[in-house]
């Protein structure tokens, strides 16, 4: 079964402070991890997205850091702003091998910035 | 970036009947587009891979008969839930890869939200 654990379920952080949700995944074909943002009846949206042969990836004040040992990922978000209050969705795809870029989600994440 | 729409974005039927959604790429084409279903407070489950000039590949458990998927060009698919009923109300979102440059990625619809009656 090709899962991707995502943890935790819900995360409350302060204006200002660092958001962290963490995935772990199973499979060791996957070679494309993003994740994505959803507000309330929105679709997802594209964040960041990394392969495994860097350990990290930031943009502004998204950072993924990956630890293909281990197979887990996590997505940081310094300096939280209560407009970051979304679910948040890590996922892994296999970008070869007939797979149709198909994804496999994470359970999400609802962070909550409080002002 | 890359758009991908979706109409109608909620729709509210009766019972037994069907319901037609469309995804359309705007600025690309995809000869593969994903279809979604969420529950409220849920992660996104794919129903089926939509393939242009093929048939739909199904998931495990989606019914082929009941969720109908037609790709009809490089810029559209879409999904006619036949015979709706009350248990088959969510959201429903699809998705197209876009490749740049090394890596692929997969653009999200809106969502369509959909309850019946």
């Amino acid at each position: 079964q090709q899962q991707v654990k995502q943890s935790p379920q819900s995360l409350i952080v302060q204006k200002g402070g660092i958001s962290i949700i963490n995935c772990a995944y199973e499979n060791t074909a996957f070679d494309y991890f993003p994740w994505y943002q959803q507000f309330p009846g929105k679709g997802p949206a594209l964040l960041i997205a990394i392969r495994p042969d860097v350990s990290e990836k930031k943009e502004g004040r998204f950072t993924i850091s990956f630890n293909k040992s281990a197979k887990q990922f996590s997505l940081h978000i310094m300096d939280s702003q209560p407009g970051d209050s979304a679910t948040y969705f890590c996922a892994a795809t296999m970008t070869s091998g007939g797979s149709n870029y198909k994804l496999t989600f994470g359970k999400g994440t609802l962070l909550t910035v409080n002002p | 970036g890359a758009v991908v729409s979706q109409h109608p974005s909620r729709v509210i039927c009766k019972s037994g009947t069907s319901v037609k959604i469309e995804c359309r790429s705007l600025d690309f084409q995809a000869t593969t587009m994903f279809w979604y279903r969420q529950f409220p407070k849920q992660s996104l489950m794919l129903m089926a891979t939509s393939n242009e000039g093929s048939k739909a590949t199904y998931e495990q458990g989606v019914e082929k008969d009941k969720f109908l998927i037609n790709h009809a060009s490089l810029t559209l698919s879409t999904l006619t839930v036949t015979s709706a009923h009350p248990e088959d109300s969510s959201f429903y979102i699809c998705s197209a890869p876009l490749g740049t440059s090394m890596f692929e990625t997969q653009y999200f619809g809106p969502g369509t939200r959909l309850l019946v009656l």
